[in-house]
């Protein structure tokens, strides 16, 4: 039971260039997640999925896309990074209909945009 | 909106001594709060929570959490606190009109001398 698994650690990019993280989990969560973790600016979401087949927007989802491939993958594509992306993403999964249940998270993508 | 704030960038305490992490939300209704913990390099880890109930909250790593609706604070605490215990903290909030929804505090510092 692996929980919630993120490729890859650690990237760099040009300005401009394309990337993909992925993120898988192993729980059978319906919900799924991602965040940037910026100093001082604690976790802000980017995208979520409820379920499969469904995506929506979080607090800062400019420049990103995503993909809900099957229920264990969420993807997260940069089709053109820029500089702000900098940032390290975190990839988290949870239970929605059960408010009592917390988010599982990833150990994060470091990415580095010069 | 839902919101939490931690109003402490760093906490520096002597390891045997009591901390106190601080938390205070604004939600409509009844909230349901969460504490995280992000050592260096990994992604967030659950350390309780408060849905309902006592608001004395126990966790892992034997910290506990007191739930204060008149000063709507949620403040993280551990009477004896340990150098292991250096590392980043996160109150979060639950939205309770869209459950995949977590609002994340900024996070709080804290380092244990030995």
């Amino acid at each position: 039971n692996a929980g919630v698994t993120q490729t890859p650690k650690f990237q760099v990019l040009k300005t401009g260039q394309s990337m993909t993280l992925q993120c898988a989990q192993d729980m059978n969560h319906n919900s799924m997640y991602w965040y940037r973790q910026d100093p001082g600016m604690g976790l802000r979401l980017i995208y979520y999925s409820a379920s499969e087949g469904t995506t929506d927007k979080g607090e800062v989802p400019n420049g990103y896309n995503v993909s809900r491939l099957n229920k264990r993958e969420f993807s997260l594509r940069l089709e053109s990074a820029a500089p702000s992306q900098t940032s390290v993403y975190f990839c988290a999964s949870s239970e929605w209909a059960q408010v009592q249940e917390t988010q599982y998270f990833g150990p994060g993508t470091r990415l580095l945009v010069l | 909106a839902q919101s939490v704030a931690q109003p402490e960038d760093q906490v520096n305490v002597a390891e045997g001594n009591p901390l106190t992490v601080k938390c205070t939300y604004s939600v409509s209704g009844n909230p349901y709060l969460f504490w995280y913990v992000q050592y260096p390099n990994r992604g967030l880890q659950f350390l309780l929570k408060y849905i309902t109930g006592d608001n004395l909250v126990k966790g892992s790593y034997g910290f506990e959490a007191e739930f204060n609706k008149s000063q709507t604070s949620f403040h993280l605490k551990k009477p004896s606190a340990l150098v292991s215990d250096s590392a980043l903290y996160f109150c979060a909030v639950r939205d309770m009109y869209n459950f995949n929804k977590f609002y994340f505090g900024s996070g709080t510092k804290l380092n244990v001398k030995p």
